[in-house]
């Protein structure tokens, strides 16, 4: 089946500093790459996610880089607030609706 | 409100005492899926479905038992719980035109 490493596990920046965290996967037959966010205490909830067509997506100050060739994703937070602090979570499938692998985490802190 | 819910939200029980954790969503989703997020694991998908009566396993099935009946109710039955089994569980649904999962609020269950 399909494994998803996520690096780092913990990541500390300063407020308005940016911020990367790395997935890789092993499936070549993956082709959709969801990014979740999950404040302390709360549900997981998607922020962006990409799909194998493209190479890039960008929202606002977030972007998701997608290297099939590579096998490995990466998410980009741009421009780092308080509220950015979360635990980011990285995913993998071969389709949307078929089994969804996730990386196990990545604690962000973003200090004022 | 659309919304994905569980009950219970908090749950403490014995080994071996079967148990059902019901998820039900209200926003006509055809995908739910259940999930289990264990401190340094992340998310694991336990089972999904795509439709009524259509369940599928995810990466960890053994010991549970879903059910897909009706559209909205996606029930996670655990037949003989075990301490291995603790866990913070969490149900979540999407529609067949997006892939974005929403993820209901949770329920902690301990087994001792």
């Amino acid at each position: 089946g399909e494994n998803v490493e996520q690096h780092p596990s913990t990541l500390s920046v300063q407020e308005g500093d940016s911020a990367v965290i790395k997935c890789t996967y092993s499936d070549s037959a993956s082709n959709y790459f969801p990014w979740y966010k999950q404040e302390l205490g709360k549900r997981p909830q998607l922020i962006i996610d990409i799909r194998s067509n493209v190479g890039e997506k960008k929202d606002q100050r977030i972007a998701v880089t997608l290297n099939k060739t590579a096998k490995h994703f990466s998410l980009h937070i741009t421009e780092t607030q308080p509220e950015d602090s979360a635990v980011y979570f990285c995913a993998a499938s071969e389709s949307g609706y078929s089994t969804l692998t996730f990386g196990k985490g990545t604690m962000l802190l973003v200090s004022p | 409100e659309a919304q994905v819910t569980q009950n219970p939200r908090y749950l403490i029980t014995v080994t071996g005492k079967k148990l059902t954790v019901t998820c039900s969503q209200n926003m006509n989703h055809e995908y739910m899926s259940w999930y289990r997020q264990d401190p340094g694991l992340g998310l694991r998908q336990i089972y999904y479905s795509m439709n009524v009566e259509v369940t599928d396993k995810g990466d960890v099935p053994e010991g549970y038992k879903v059910s897909r009946k009706e559209k909205r109710n996606f029930p996670l039955i655990l037949e003989s719980p075990s301490p291995n089994q603790t866990s913070l569980y969490f149900c979540a649904s999407s529609p067949s035109d997006r892939y974005e999962q929403y993820f209901g609020p949770g329920t902690r269950l301990t087994v001792t």
